[in-house]
């Protein structure tokens, strides 16, 4: 049964800061992975989808990596803004399950 | 195309009663799945449809959620004798058939039972 989580649980840096969120997955045999932002009491948005046979995809400030064979997912996000103030969630998806979602990282960008 | 949509986007019930929410999913995509949120958690997985087929339930789903696809369009979910612990956020979302299948989520509903 495929398991996720995520490190650190909460991160507050100032803005201008470049940061790492992390993901970790318990079962390899991924399909793909996809990283998403919630604003509170709101609904997901999608950010990156990476595909197994992929390494990395980026948008924007945003650049996600998969390394499938340590089970590891980072979610980098370059010269932060307080915009960015959210919590960032990963889910993976296996072959034939559905979507496990990590616990999610809470992140605060201080002006 | 708008996007997923949810109705409503929040709920107070008192604990006993039954509600019920609705899913618009994006109008090409077959797939449309249902989760449930609660505060600090990521979503869990409760139920999924292809088309109007129900393919997979969660053992979170216990015999008081239905949940239904009629036209293998919009979807509700129902839950019956709520209880205190039933309230969380509700979640939808649908994907296509195609590559790399990304998911699109709906804003969510909101349920607080009192």
């Amino acid at each position: 049964k495929q398991e996720v989580t995520q490190i650190p649980a909460a991160l507050s840096v100032p803005e201008g800061e470049n940061l790492v969120l992390n993901c970790s997955f318990t079962d390899s045999a991924i399909y793909n992975l996809q990283w998403f932002r919630q604003d509170p009491g709101k609904g997901l948005t999608s950010l990156l989808l990476i595909q197994s046979s992929q390494r990395e995809q980026t948008s924007g400030r945003l650049n996600a990596s998969l390394d499938k064979s340590s089970g590891r997912s980072t979610l980098y996000i370059a010269a932060s803004q307080p915009g960015d103030s959210a919590t960032y969630l990963c889910a993976a998806h296996n072959y034939g399950q559905n979507f496990v979602f990590g616990p999610g990282t809470r992140l605060s960008v201080l002006p | 195309d708008t996007g997923v949509s949810q109705d409503p986007r929040h709920k107070i019930t008192k604990r006993g009663q039954n509600v019920t929410f609705r899913c618009d999913p994006i109008s090409e995509h077959n797939r449309l799945y249902w989760y449930r949120q609660t505060l600090g958690q990521g979503p869990e997985f409760l139920t999924y449809f292809q088309n109007e087929a129900q393919l997979e339930k969660s053992r979170l789903l216990s015999d008081r959620f239905s949940a239904e696809r009629p036209k293998g369009s919009f979807s509700t979910l129902e839950i019956q004798r709520t209880e205190q612990g039933d309230s969380a956020m509700y979640l939808c979302a649908s994907r296509g058939e195609q590559a790399p299948y990304e998911q699109y989520f709906g804003p969510g509903t909101r349920l607080t039972v009192t």
